[in-house]
């Protein structure tokens, strides 16, 4: 079992829907989650993060994180071709002191 | 703009070659990082500074050697490198080194072994 899974896509969603992302990891003792996005030949760059169970929203941006499941996700309102990018989960695992990354999931959303 | 700048941002060198990554940060962050990323792959990390001092290795070859002369300036030496060490490399900075997922990534620079 990978220590973070994502849903590697591609996932396309018409302008306007929401856009939902999702991540699952392994240990339980986790504590920090953050969402980077990649646009195509460029670096990734930090958009969310989350620590407790619950929801954070910041625009029209939505992070989730049920502890108890081992899941976050993210949600993106009001799709935008310009939101087409890869997604990246990254969670600070407890085994691990550093960031740990999901493999990504590839999302185009459709003017 | 970043505020993590890479130099040089393309770079095609043999395998017989010696060249050299710059990144340069001035948010006055603590650490710094080499990331190695592949298509279609996530970011692998390479090393972690920390204080200036070499803090992870994640068991990187011996043909990339990084340096770190101050807290803003992070270094990668490159020697005899292979083909399949052609990747994007990036940088990263944040506030500490330990138990923080805030990275704050340059815009890269993609090598190209010949």
């Amino acid at each position: 079992q990978k220590e973070v899974e994502q849903n590697s896509g591609p996932l396309s969603v018409p302008e306007g829907a929401i856009a939902s992302l999702n991540c699952t990891y392994s240990d339980r003792g986790s504590q920090s989650f953050f969402w980077y996005r990649q646009y195509s030949g460029k670096s990734p760059e930090l958009i969310m993060f989350i620590y407790s169970n619950g929801d954070k929203e910041d625009g029209r941006f939505t992070a989730q994180l049920n502890k108890a499941s081992q899941y976050v996700s993210l949600l993106i309102r009001d799709s935008q071709p310009s939101d087409s990018a890869t997604y990246l989960c990254a969670v600070l695992l407890r085994s691990a002191r550093q960031l740990t990354f999901g493999s990504g999931t590839q999302l185009t959303v459709l003017p | 703009d970043t505020e993590v700048t890479q130099t040089p941002k393309h770079l095609v060198m043999g395998m017989t070659n010696k060249k050299s990554l710059k990144c340069e940060q001035h948010m006055g962050h603590r650490a710094m990082y080499w990331y190695k990323q592949k298509a279609k792959k996530p970011p692998e990390l390479m090393f972690v500074y920390s204080y200036e001092k070499l803090s992870i290795n994640e068991s990187v070859p011996s043909r990339f050697s990084p340096e770190c002369p101050n807290s803003s300036l992070l270094n990668l030496h490159l020697h005899a490198l292979q083909p399949e060490d052609s990747a994007l490399y990036l940088c990263a900075s944040s506030p500490s080194w330990r138990d923080t997922g805030e990275l704050f990534f340059g815009e890269g620079s993609r090598l190209t072994v010949l």
